[in-house]
């Protein structure tokens, strides 16, 4: 059974970096899948921020790019997200989960628990 | 421009059923979709990935209950016999050009 865990600094202040990370049990990135990392910010829907292949490869959504790094280590097993500048636009509870890929459509099965991040100025 | 779109909010008594949506823009009939559920206070949960043909394969775990179709752009999500724990947030999601796009969301009440 896979499981995904998110970890990481609960406050973060204004104009810094954001860095979590997502410990995966039940299943080495290795050996495949994408993962991705999702956000929702308090009393709003879902955001997807981007998702990284098991080779390094990556995708992020266009409207965070030049803020967003996503990247992998396979000997811990684990995936992180680093968001540099933040503001309190991106105060939210961040999610980590597993990127499924068909032909037809990607979606995200299973997800971690979540964990809110605030931005302080 | 790929765009979800969900009504905010629905509701339906205890043992009926309810059908959500989520339309897909215009140009976009043959995208499939996946649904995810958020119950209070937790973490989405995967439902079922939903073709274009209305055919669909449901996670691990998700009860007969919960069932997929589609029509043009709608894409549906049918629950029958609600139950409580059913009250949630149901999010329609699909995959663009290289990013994963959500829809806005439906609250789901049951009476």
């Amino acid at each position: 059974q896979v499981q995904l865990q998110e970890s990481g600094p609960g406050l973060v202040q204004s104009s810094e970096t954001l860095s979590l990370t997502c410990t995966v049990s039940g299943y080495s990135i290795a050996s495949g899948y994408f993962w991705g990392w999702i956000r929702q910010p308090p009393g709003k829907g879902l955001e997807w921020i981007g998702s990284i292949f098991h080779s390094g490869t990556t995708y992020y959504n266009p409207s965070l790019k030049s803020r967003v790094t996503i990247s992998a280590d396979t000997s811990k097993n684990q995936f992180s997200l680093e968001l540099s500048s933040v503001t309190a636009a991106d105060t939210a509870v961040y999610y980590c989960a597993r990127d499924v890929a068909e032909i037809a459509l990607r979606w995200f099965d299973p997800w971690g628990q979540g964990t809110l991040v605030t931005v302080s100025s | 421009q790929l765009v979800l779109t969900q009504s905010p909010s629905a509701s339906a008594s205890l043992g009926a059923s309810v059908k959500l949506t989520c339309t897909l823009s215009s140009g976009h009939s043959n995208y499939a979709i996946a649904w995810h559920q958020q119950q209070p206070e937790k973490g989405p949960r995967y439902l079922m990935k939903l073709n274009s043909d209305g055919s669909h394969s449901k996670g691990d775990g998700i009860p007969d209950r919960f069932s997929g179709s589609s029509s043009g752009t709608e894409r549906f999500l049918t629950i029958s016999s609600l139950q409580s724990e059913d009250e949630a947030e149901y999010y329609c999601q699909t995959w663009g050009t290289g990013m994963g796009v959500f829809g806005g969301g439906t609250k789901l009440t049951v009476l």
